[in-house]
This record gives C-alpha cells, structure tokens and sequence, in this order.
C-alpha cells in the first residue's frame, strides 16, 4: 500500500498569516496516464470532508485561492497564503493512483 | 447541484448486519465512480469500498479491514449506492460517507455504531 505522511501534525497560526502543510508519498503517484493523483481535503469541525485540490494543483469550484497546492512524484504541499477563521479543522492529502485509496494521518490546524 | 444522502446507519451488536444506502442526484449516477469511507471517532479518514468506473475498470475493491465482510452494489435505476456489511465488529463503529469519483463530493454521513 502507498504510505501518505504529512507535516506537521498540528499548527497553530495567527490570522492572515500564511501556512504549509507537506505530503510525502511512499511511491511516486504519477498515473500511466501521465496526471499525478493527488488531492487535498479541509473537515471543519462536526462536518463532512470538502475537496479542496485535485491532480496536486487543480483548485475545486468555489475554493478560496489563497489554497494552492503544488508538488510532484512524491513531495506535496498545500499552501494557504493567509489563513482565516474558517480554514480551522483537519487538512488530509490523499493518493487515489491504485488500491487501496489511502489518506495522510491529517494536520490539524488552529488559530493562535 | 451534486447532493449525497446516506442513510441506515444504526446502533448493531457485533457479529450483526446492516445495509447503508446513498441516494444520489444532481449528476449521472450511471457513470460516475462511487465509494464509502468511513472514519471512527476522533479519527482519520479510511477508504472502504469502492466502485470504479473509469479506465476501463468496473469493479468494485476493498480495504483489507473489511474484505470479505463487506459488499459494495449500485442501483443505477434509483441512482442509489449500497453497502452491505455482515459480521460487524466494535472497530467497524465509525461515520460513514458517500462519495463520487475521487472524493469530488460527500454526503453527510451516517453513523454505525458496533456495541453490545
């Protein structure tokens, strides 16, 4: 199975400012297809998870773009250019390149 | 607009049975992949089950933890998802989510708790 590890596990920002959160798959998740499938996804809390980023880059419809995600082969990040009150929660990268599907452990982020 | 309803999510003693449903409207059910996740409590996120449909595979796949136990179907004429899951056990209590293609969208999610 491919092991999807994120850093760091918690962090804990000031509003407007910005934050990183790394992705590091155990294989490259570069599809036969050539595209790279990799996707990001925000749960606030009590709620369903959202797609954020598809294909490592790829902006869902109505995501702010302050997210953007970039990366390749098997180092990912997303990057929120200035974080806001609504951006709480748990953010998860995850492979869908073969079976199983499996998502990062989540990084849990909150405002200082 | 894409919408996801899952229902039948219900307190059950181990070794029981259950079956989820997703009802799905707002896009072609017909031809989308579909899947369950599931997430425990306090947890992180697990893909279950799921049932593809793109690059020439249809078929259905499962996590380990629930192979043999558990069994994906599609109802394409009420665009609705199933999960079928028998000899549930405690580790199987978790909330469980709907999703279309590769986590495009998500339902609501039902609850399943596995408890004597």
């Amino acid at each position: 199975d491919v092991v999807m590890t994120q850093s760091p596990l918690s962090l804990s920002v000031t509003l407007g400012q910005p934050a990183s959160i790394s992705c590091k798959s155990s294989q490259s998740l570069v599809f036969s297809d050539g595209d790279t499938y990799l996707n990001w996804f925000h749960q606030r809390p009590g709620q369903s998870p959202r797609r954020l980023i598809y294909k490592v880059s790829n902006r869902d419809s109505g995501v702010p773009d302050r997210f953007s995600g970039s990366g390749s082969g098997t180092d990912f990040t997303l990057k929120i250019s200035r974080v806001e009150a609504e951006d709480v929660g748990v953010f998860y990268c995850m492979h869908s390149i073969q079976w199983p599907w499996t998502f990062g452990q989540g990084t849990k982020v909150e405002i200082k | 607009e894409v919408q996801l309803l899952e229902s039948g999510g219900h307190l059950v003693q181990p070794g029981g049975s259950l079956r989820l449903s997703c009802v799905a409207s707002g896009f072609t059910f017909s031809s989308s992949g579909m899947s369950w996740v599931r997430q425990a409590p306090g947890k992180g996120l697990e893909w279950v089950s799921l049932f593809h449909n793109e690059h020439g595979d249809n078929s259905a796949h499962y996590a380990d933890s629930v192979e043999g136990r558990f069994t994906i179907s599609r109802d394409n004429s009420r665009n609705t998802l199933y999960l079928q899951m028998n000899s549930l056990r405690a580790d199987d209590t978790a909330f469980y989510y709907c999703t279309k293609g590769r986590g495009d969208n998500w339902g609501q999610g039902t609850l399943v708790t596995v408890s004597s």
